[in-house]
């Protein structure tokens, strides 16, 4: 069962708009959120996160908020560049457990148009 | 350089022929895991390991073994490869009071 959900396979955004990807969680123990990025041939490599108890996480272009009451979380790129063109994981964690492990969504290509 | 190794990168075998990916780390990282990517189902946990002789199923164990007599090292053993187990496979790891797993660059792995 599928406890991490993005429902959007690919999204394609022209450059210098925004980019906005979806993420959708089931279960509640899940503390801790986080947005990973992979380009072909390579592993993830970590983007942005956001703990429960903020809504709202920026870091430059990248702002990532959550809505607990919705179990939703989303990932906002401003403005798109081309070389965002990539798949985006969702991933949650319940550390509050003491567990590290992650649980992946199926991920969103992002294709940014030039 | 800080970094998680995987090797190979890309291996082709047939059904029944063991194998094994390694993986390295270099981070002094305890926690250590193995995924596998399949399209359509993201990433998948296999096993974990949260320290040193310390190793657990993750989702989708079955097929799999793993080791983690060192460390920086955490082996992921396919005793009978089938052709279901082809897949593109992520080591990962972390320390305690890190949320951010260190991901490999992935092994490619087609069982014909």
């Amino acid at each position: 069962d599928q406890q991490v959900k993005q429902n959007s396979p690919s999204l394609s955004v022209q450059e210098g708009r925004i980019s906005i990807l979806n993420c959708d969680y089931t279960n509640s123990m899940f503390d801790y959120f986080l947005w990973y990025k992979k380009y072909p041939a390579e592993g993830p490599t970590f983007l942005i996160s956001i703990s429960s108890i903020k809504d709202k996480n920026e870091d430059g272009r990248f702002t990532v908020f959550l809505n607990k009451s919705a179990k939703h979380l989303s990932l906002h790129i401003v403005p798109s560049q081309p070389g965002d063109s990539a798949v985006y994981f969702c991933a949650a964690s319940a550390l509050r457990t003491g567990a590290n492990n992650l649980f992946f969504g199926t991920g969103t290509r992002l294709t940014v148009i030039p | 350089e800080a970094q998680v190794t995987q090797n190979p990168r890309y291996l082709i075998t047939v059904t029944g022929k063991k194998l094994t990916v390694t993986c390295s780390q270099n981070m002094n990282h305890e926690y250590m895991s193995w995924y596998r990517q399949d399209p359509g189902l993201g990433l998948r946990q296999i096993y974990y390991s949260m320290n040193v002789e310390v190793t657990d199923k993750g989702d989708v164990p079955e097929g799999y073994k793993v080791s983690r007599k060192e460390k920086r090292n955490f082996p992921l053993i396919l005793e009978s490869p089938s052709p279901n187990q082809t897949s593109l496979y992520f080591c990962a790891s972390t320390t305690w009071g890190q949320e951010t797993q260190y991901f490999g660059p992935g092994t490619r792995l087609l069982v014909l």
